[in-house]
This record gives structure tokens, sequence and C-alpha cells, in this order.
């Protein structure tokens, strides 16, 4: 069975600086989706970016960025010139290539300090 | 943009009380989910559904039924709360078409049981 561990439960950065957010993962298969979803405190959960595993290129949306290691099966989010509102928890998500179902992590939570 | 409400933002019931959490999406989606969200532990997944009369277990179906009698809605069902089903309630759907698949999520409910 699939498995995703967020190895940092709580972290903190200050405002304008970057922070890496870890994700690994565990799969035998070859084709899948990961992704890192956001949660505001008291929030909808709301996608941040998503990464196919067939593609080399990581992807980028906006401030947020992913390292995408597949040999390593690693998948880290990188949030640039971190603002207040990015305070939130976020949980990395694994989606297999064969079924409905997700996987997460069990989350990060994020402070932004001003 | 997809939409997806639940009936209830707080419940509070007693223990024995039978729970009915309704989830409904407006964007045809096939598949439906409900997961429990619980510090530490991330999103667990209870159960899910393909397609209307369908479902499946997910890792923690005990103490839970569902039911979808249409396409856009989906219910969980706590017939007799425990203490032990104190718990955040997600609600998620998806489509199949196409890809990456990405869930959408509703507000959740916070249910207490006393």
């Amino acid at each position: 069975a699939q498995t995703v561990t967020q190895s940092q439960p709580e972290m903190s950065v200050q405002e304008a600086e970057t922070v890496t957010l870890s994700c690994t993962y565990d799969t035998s298969e070859s084709d899948y989706y990961l992704f890192w979803y956001k949660q505001p405190p008291s929030r909808q959960m709301i996608l941040v970016i998503r990464q196919e595993a067939y593609k080399q290129q990581n992807a980028t949306e906006n401030r947020f960025s992913v390292n995408f290691q597949k040999a390593a099966k690693s998948f880290s989010l990188k949030i640039s010139d971190s603002q207040l509102g990015d305070a939130a928890m976020y949980f990395c998500a694994y989606r297999g290539n064969y079924g409905q179902n997700f996987v997460f992590g069990p989350g990060t939570r994020l402070s932004v300090l001003p | 943009d997809v939409k997806v409400t639940q009936s209830s933002r707080y419940l509070v019931k007693r223990t024995g009380e039978k729970v009915f959490l309704e989830c409904v999406q407006d964007m045809d989606h096939e598949n439906m989910f409900w997961y429990r969200q619980d510090p530490g532990l991330g999103l667990r997944l209870i159960y899910f559904s393909y397609d209307v009369k369908m479902k499946e277990k997910g890792d923690i179906p005990e103490g839970y039924s569902v039911s979808r009698e249409k396409k856009e809605r989906f219910s969980l069902i706590l017939e007799s709360t425990s203490t032990n089903q104190t718990s955040m309630y997600l609600c998620a759907s998806s489509s199949e078409a196409g890809g990456p698949y990405e869930q959408y999520f509703g507000p959740g409910t916070r249910l207490t049981v006393t």
C-alpha cells in the first residue's frame, strides 16, 4: 500500500522569506500524481499545486514550486516570498494512476511570522 | 468553479444519537469521498463512491455507512455515535475525465460527540 510521510509537523518562516516543506512517499507504481493542498485555519482545503509523475519538469504556480525527485520518491514544496496568508496546514497527497483514492500525509502546520 | 457543500459546519451530539451528514457537489463529478481529519493523522478515507448507488470502503469504515442515491449527493451516516467519532469530517469530489483528478473539498463538519 502507498504511504505518504511529512516529517515536519510544524514549521515557521519569516514573512518574505522562503520555506520548503518536505514530503516523501512509497509506491511501486510508475505512473501517479502528486498534490499539495493547503488548509487555512477554519477554511476550506484548496489545491496548491500538482505534479504528474511522467513529467520531468517540476511544477510551478506563482510563488509555489515543487522539487520532484522520482527516484528518491520525494516531493517537496517551496514557498517563495512567504506571505501572512500562506499560514495554514499543508498536506501532501498521492494518487495512483489506477484508482480514485488519494493517500494523504499527516500534514505540516506552517506559521508565517511578521 | 466547483462547489462542494456540506450540510452543517458544526454539530454536537450525544452518545448513541444518529447523525446524517450530507454533501452536495455541482460539477457532475463521478467520484465522491468522505474523510475524517484528526490532528497528526491527516485525512483518513472512510468511504468513497464512484457512481450512483456504488460505494467502496476506505481505510476506516467501521461505525459508518454511506448513501448515494443521486450523482451530486453523498451522505455519511453514523447510526449510533460514540465519543471516538468526535472529529472533522470532510467531503470531496473528483472527476475521472482527463486528469490529473484533483479532489475538491467541502468546508468540513466538526462533529463533537459528548
